[in-house]
């Protein structure tokens, strides 16, 4: 059974248009990420929640937020998406911090037309 | 700076090869941890290994092993008997322990393997 779970699999959005991407888990874990990953790169980390504390990385631009309203899910939106936003976003989840292991979703690939 | 490099952006293999993945990671950090995760065409991520800096040891799980180095600050990945279903893109990846909560996990760019039958 899949234990960190994203919906939609695909979603495909506008330019401007807001859009939002769930991610839920049933591990019961106190961190929640988000990565963004584009095509043949690695995943960049945007943003993660270490329970409801939020940690913005530093070059995450302000078009992306977050929201978790409980342990079990965690939302990115979009505001205004542009092209260069179309990427794969992948949620992930760890027990706690430090050298804690990762655990990811299959991801939402999101497409901006 | 923190830094993972993986030189090889593409393998290609005949099943039951065996194939090395290589990654060198940069970190002036003297406690770090190091991994590697598969991410299958589905594309979902799978944890395969953690190593702390303070355990050289190599590790041995089924058909994979890993060679840690500190001297060389490599890490590197090997498939013995390499099969189809090992085709996936590999990530490397740092987690720096600088103790001021960065949760950041520096991956490499990956190397992708193609494992043919």
């Amino acid at each position: 059974d899949a234990m960190v779970i994203q919906n939609p699999r695909y979603q495909v959005t506008q330019f401007g248009k807001p859009v939002t991407l769930s991610c839920s888990q049933t591990l019961n874990h106190n961190v929640m990420y988000w990565y963004q990953q584009k095509s043949s790169q690695a995943p960049k980390l945007l943003f993660h929640y270490y329970d409801k504390d939020f940690n913005n990385e530093a070059d995450t631009p302000d078009n992306f937020q977050s929201r978790r309203p409980n342990t079990s899910f965690c939302f990115l939106d979009i505001r205004s998406p542009g092209l260069g936003d179309a990427a794969m976003y992948l949620c992930a989840t760890s027990r706690g911090a430090g050298g804690e292991k990762l655990f990811f979703g299959s991801g939402t690939q999101l497409s901006v037309l | 700076a923190q830094k993972v490099t993986q030189a090889q952006t593409e393998i290609s293999v005949v099943e039951k090869e065996d194939v090395t993945l290589d990654c060198v990671y940069e970190t002036r950090d003297t406690t770090y941890y190091l991994f590697w995760y598969k991410q299958p065409p589905s594309g979902e991520l799978v944890f395969l290994i953690r190593r702390n800096s303070f355990d050289e040891q190599n590790e041995i799980s089924g058909r994979y092993s890993w060679n840690f180095q500190k001297s060389t600050s490599s890490f590197n990945f090997t498939i013995t008997a390499s099969q189809v279903v090992d085709s996936a893109v590999y990530f490397c990846a740092l987690r720096p322990f600088d103790g001021g909560g960065s949760e950041k996990l520096v991956f490499g760019k990956g190397t992708k393997l193609t494992v043919n039958p």
